[in-house]
C-alpha cells in the first residue's frame, strides 16, 4: 500500500512571495489533516478535511494560509504571502475515519528567507 | 484545554541502554494517548497507544502504560539500539476532538 505523497520535500522562498504544497492521500482515507511543525515543537494541525469539505480550520491563519481538497483526494496548502515565522515542516496525514490512527507523509520543509 | 508535557531532550544513550522517556497530559474525560517516532528525514509513525486506563501500549520492544492517577504515559525500552535514534512525540486525543502533540524528545543512542 502507497503512503501519503506529499511534495516538494524542500522549498526555499523569500518573505512576501508565494508556495504551494501538493499531499496526496492514502487511497480511500476520507480524512486528510495539514500540520505546521515549528523547528522543535510538536505538530500543530492547521486544517482537516472530510472527503472535500472542511471539518476544522479553526488554527489556521485564514489571511495568508487556504486549502482546498476540490476531489476529495489529493489537497493543496497555500501560503500567500509567506513570513518568516512560516519556516516550518509542513506535514500531510490521512485516517480512513475521522479521529482513527493517522498516517504521516514525509512532510515539505519550507524555509523563508 | 488539552495539553501534553514531554521531558525535554536530547537524551543520549549507549546501546543496550535503558530509556524512559516521561509523558505527562492534562485532558478532561478520557482521552487516547499514543507515542509517535520520527525518524531523520521522514514523516511520524505511530509507535503504540493506549485508548483506557491501565492499557499498556507496546511495539518494537518499546511499552508505556496509561497512568490516570498520575497523568502520565512514560516511555520504555529495556535496551536500545543505534536504529533508535530520533525523534518521540507523545500525543493525545479526546474524543470528538483532534489529536495535541507534545514538544518532542530527541533520542540518540551511541554504539
Amino acid at each position: 500500500e502507497a503512503g501519503v505523497a506529499q511534495s516538494p520535500r524542500y522549498k526555499i522562498i523569500e518573505k512576501r512571495q508565494s508556495v504551494a504544497f501538493w499531499c496526496n492521500p492514502i487511497s480511500g482515507h476520507a480524512t486528510l489533516y495539514w500540520y505546521q511543525q515549528i523547528l522543535g515543537q510538536g505538530p500543530k494541525l492547521l486544517i482537516q478535511f472530510q472527503n472535500n469539505g472542511v471539518v476544522d480550520d479553526s488554527q489556521l491563519p485564514k489571511d495568508r494560509f487556504s486549502a482546498e481538497r476540490l476531489k476529495g483526494v489529493d489537497s493543496t496548502l497555500k501560503i500567500q504571502p509567506a513570513k518568516l515565522e512560516d519556516s516550518a515542516v509542513y506535514l500531510c496525514a490521512s485516517s480512513p475515519i475521522s479521529l482513527y490512527e493517522q498516517y504521516f507523509g514525509p512532510g515539505t520543509r519550507l524555509t523563508v528567507t | 484545554g488539552n495539553s501534553v508535557t514531554q521531558m525535554e531532550g536530547p537524551v543520549t544513550l549507549s546501546e543496550e541502554a535503558f530509556l524512559t522517556i516521561n509523558c505527562t497530559y492534562t485532558a478532561t474525560g478520557y482521552p487516547s494517548l499514543f507515542w509517535y517516532v520520527q525518524y531523520p528525514g521522514e514523516g511520524l509513525q505511530l509507535l503504540l497507544k493506549a485508548t483506557k486506563a491501565d492499557d499498556k501500549g507496546s511495539n518494537k520492544g518499546f511499552e508505556a502504560t496509561y497512568r490516570k492517577e498520575t497523568t502520565s504515559f512514560h516511555l520504555e525500552k529495556g535496551s536500545v539500539q543505534v536504529s533508535d535514534s530520533a525523534v518521540y512525540f507523545c500525543a493525545l486525543r479526546n474524543y470528538g476532538q483532534n489529536f495535541v502533540f507534545g514538544p518532542g524528545t530527541r533520542l540518540s543512542v551511541l554504539p
